[in-house]
């Protein structure tokens, strides 16, 4: 069964650092998505992805986020100068055209900000 | 008033019980309704989803949305141990905006 794969799976790094969390959504998807969860707190929305522009971003996805698309399989989003309230869990979704709303989301990466 | 309200649990359930769990919502634009499964430390597991009221089955699972009421549910039936996850129901508006608003989730344990 296809599904959306995240790497690496936890990552540590130190407060000020830039982190590339790397994604590779469900083939014939066309939207993809970043979320993340703080321990203990809801899923939130960061931002959506389409034909290669952002489409829709949260109040949490502020300057310091960018994502890219940089080549066909994968989807990226890099965090320029981390914060300790960045540490949550990360996930990437994907969803197809015509399913608009079920997004399909990987396993995530943990990122602890030290 | 929270955008999407979930009775938190933990629920704990002998199995084979059935099993109903709810959110409610209060923005009227919300007419897409899914439910997620969600393992510790694991990403969340598309379970169901709809955008009609009424119910939709699969399997032991049925969701059932009342739009009316802004209120969706969640029925398992015939519980069992490895049922025991957290349940997280998510909503998005019309195909404009996609971004899926969660529920704080509901804990589910399934005694054997």
């Amino acid at each position: 069964e296809p599904e959306v794969t995240q790497t690496p799976s936890h990552q540590v790094t130190q407060m000020g650092q830039e982190v590339i969390l790397r994604c590779v959504p469900i083939s014939n998807h066309l939207y993809f998505y970043w979320y993340r969860q703080i321990l203990g707190q809801k899923v939130e929305f960061l931002v959506s992805f389409y034909n290669n522009e952002i489409s829709e971003k949260s109040e949490i996805f502020d300057d310091q986020f960018s994502v890219e698309r940089p080549d066909g399989s994968n989807f990226t989003l890099k965090i320029r100068s981390t914060k300790l309230e960045d540490s949550a869990m990360y996930f990437c979704a994907s969803s197809e055209f015509r399913h608009n709303t079920e997004a399909f989301f990987g396993q995530g990466t943990r990122l602890t900000v030290v | 008033q929270k955008e999407v309200e979930q009775d938190p649990g933990p629920l704990s359930v002998p199995e084979g019980a059935i099993v109903s769990l709810n959110c409610t919502y209060s923005n009227s634009a919300f007419q897409y309704f899914m439910w997620y499964r969600q393992y510790s430390r694991k990403g969340p597991e598309l379970l169901m989803y709809t955008y009609s009221s009424g119910n939709k089955e699969d399997g032991r699972f049925t969701a059932q949305v009342d739009k009316s009421s802004k209120y969706i549910s969640l029925f398992i039936r015939d519980s069992q141990p490895s049922d025991s996850a957290t349940y997280l129901c998510a909503m998005s508006m019309d195909t404009g905006r996609r971004a899926l608003t969660f529920g704080s989730g509901t804990r589910l344990q399934v005694q054997p």
